[in-house]
């Protein structure tokens, strides 16, 4: 237990389809983030949320929506999506400010296939 | 552009001998580097952090450099065990980027008994 916790761990589904991931930390940390890692490519950052600012990497397409409702849960809420799209989305939670930063904290992700 | 690679080549080593992966990066000014290890199918886990004024850092086995003269930093792992086979990634916070990561593309380490 990393103190991160993903459902489902892995998901399959349709273009048509809408679905979400869900992100639940229990380490009272005040960020959360979403990262996608497709084969061979680095992780990539897709959102953030710090200190219930919500901060966004302009590249990620619409059809991925993020929900932060409190500092411990983060969703991102999938519809009409691609098969490129298929990938390990991760979930990860830090805590900004008050000293030292000891590094992200990651779930074990959402294996997620486009079909 | 900004970068930050890593040899994507496979690092096969021998138990016990001393395992040393690079992290080379162009165009960033980074407040910390990170080093996290990732095994198959689950998330990174974080292993050591070092600041862009710290030379050296040593956490049990592993020992991480940081020259930002050079733009890089070396991660060691010392007596190196089969357990140790992972992947590895390097990542930077830029000092203007409010705690954002951005992570290189890793190197998979593969330790032989």
């Amino acid at each position: 237990e990393t103190g991160v916790t993903q459902t489902p761990r892995h998901l399959v589904m349709g273009m048509t389809n809408k679905k979400s991931l869900k992100c639940e930390q229990h380490l009272g940390h005040n960020a959360m983030y979403w990262y996608k890692q497709s084969a061979k490519k680095p992780l990539e950052l897709m959102f953030v949320y710090s200190l219930e600012e919500r901060v966004e990497n302009n590249s990620v397409p619409s059809r991925f929506s993020p929900e932060c409702p409190n500092s411990s849960h983060l969703f991102l809420h999938l519809h009409t999506l691609q098969p490129e799209d298929s990938a390990l989305y991760l979930c990860a939670s830090s805590q900004i400010g008050g000293g030292d930063f000891y590094g992200y904290t990651f779930g074990s992700g959402t294996r997620l296939t486009v079909v | 552009s900004q970068k930050i690679e890593q040899n994507s080549e496979a690092l096969n080593i021998q138990e016990g001998k001393t395992a040393t992966l690079t992290c080379n990066y162009t165009n960033y000014s980074p407040a910390y580097l990170q080093w996290y290890r990732q095994d198959p199918g689950r998330g990174p886990v974080f292993l050591l952090l070092i600041r862009e004024n710290e030379k050296e850092k040593r956490k049990e086995r592993l020992k991480v450099t940081f020259d930002t003269t050079l733009k890089q930093s070396l991660f060691h792992i010392t007596a190196s065990q089969p357990a140790d086979s992972a992947t590895y990634l390097c990542a930077l916070e830029l000092k203007a980027a409010g705690n954002k990561l951005t992570f290189g593309g890793g190197t998979r380490v593969l330790v032989k008994p």
